[in-house]
């Protein structure tokens, strides 16, 4: 067990639909990360929070937004969904940003969305 | 562009046979290199960081290596309950702002057969 909580652990919806997924870091960690995880894609970093602010971002779409609340849980909003968007999505959780030392993060068993 | 390649895709192996598994790397500044373990159904589950050329860790039956280019994760003497995708994953760039990406491979399905 990672320590990272991650809800639903399924989700099937249809296409235009928004979702929303949540996570909670481990007990301590301030940096929490999403992911997404397809066949044909692996694992593709989306966005970073630390301690309630952005900041890092990747392959994350203009319809896709996260946010970081003041108990440092997250969650990843997901609106006009395509098909496309089925995925595993994953939330993992580290001590800090990154510096001075490369904690490793922790992955949450993630989100299975389904798309139909 | 970073880049980060994993190889064999797949390994089937007799319980006992050990082996190696390859993760090559092409990053800007590489702050650190990752191992994780993937089961089915599951979060990728951390194994080892490793931060410079030369570096050995260990834990159980794995052993994993760090050259300038690429690393080894050798596995001695397998059992079936190791069988997972075993995947790589780099930090590179720069902390300004707390910069703090993985770029993960493809991993490698590893099944050991008894």
């Amino acid at each position: 067990d990672s320590g990272v909580t991650q809800t639903p652990k399924h989700l099937i919806t249809a296409t235009g639909q928004r979702v929303t997924l949540r996570c909670s870091p481990r007990s301590g960690d301030l940096s929490v990360y999403w992911y997404q995880q397809s066949l044909d894609q692996g694992l593709q970093f989306l966005i970073q929070y630390y301690n309630g602010e952005e900041r890092a971002k990747g392959n994350i779409l203009e319809r896709f937004s996260a946010q970081q609340f003041p108990d440092l849980h997250s969650e990843l909003n997901l609106s006009s969904l395509e098909l496309g968007d089925s995925a595993l999505y994953f939330c993992a959780s580290s001590v800090g940003p990154a510096p001075p030392t490369n904690q490793p993060q922790h992955f949450g068993d993630g989100t299975r969305l389904s798309i139909l | 562009e970073d880049q980060v390649t994993q190889s064999p895709e797949a390994l089937r192996l007799q319980e006992g046979e050990s082996s190696s598994l390859n993760c090559s790397y092409t990053v800007s500044g590489l702050r650190g290199l990752f191992w994780y373990r993937q089961d089915p159904g599951k979060g990728p589950e951390f194994l080892f960081t490793l931060y410079s050329a030369g570096e050995e860790k260990e834990k159980e039956r794995l052993k994993a290596t760090l050259t300038k280019k690429e690393s080894f994760l050798h596995i001695t003497a397998p059992k079936p309950e190791d069988s997972a995708t075993y995947l790589c994953a780099v930090q590179a760039g720069t902390f300004s702002g707390g910069y703090n990406k993985l770029i993960f491979g493809a991993g490698t399905r590893l099944a050991v057969h008894p």
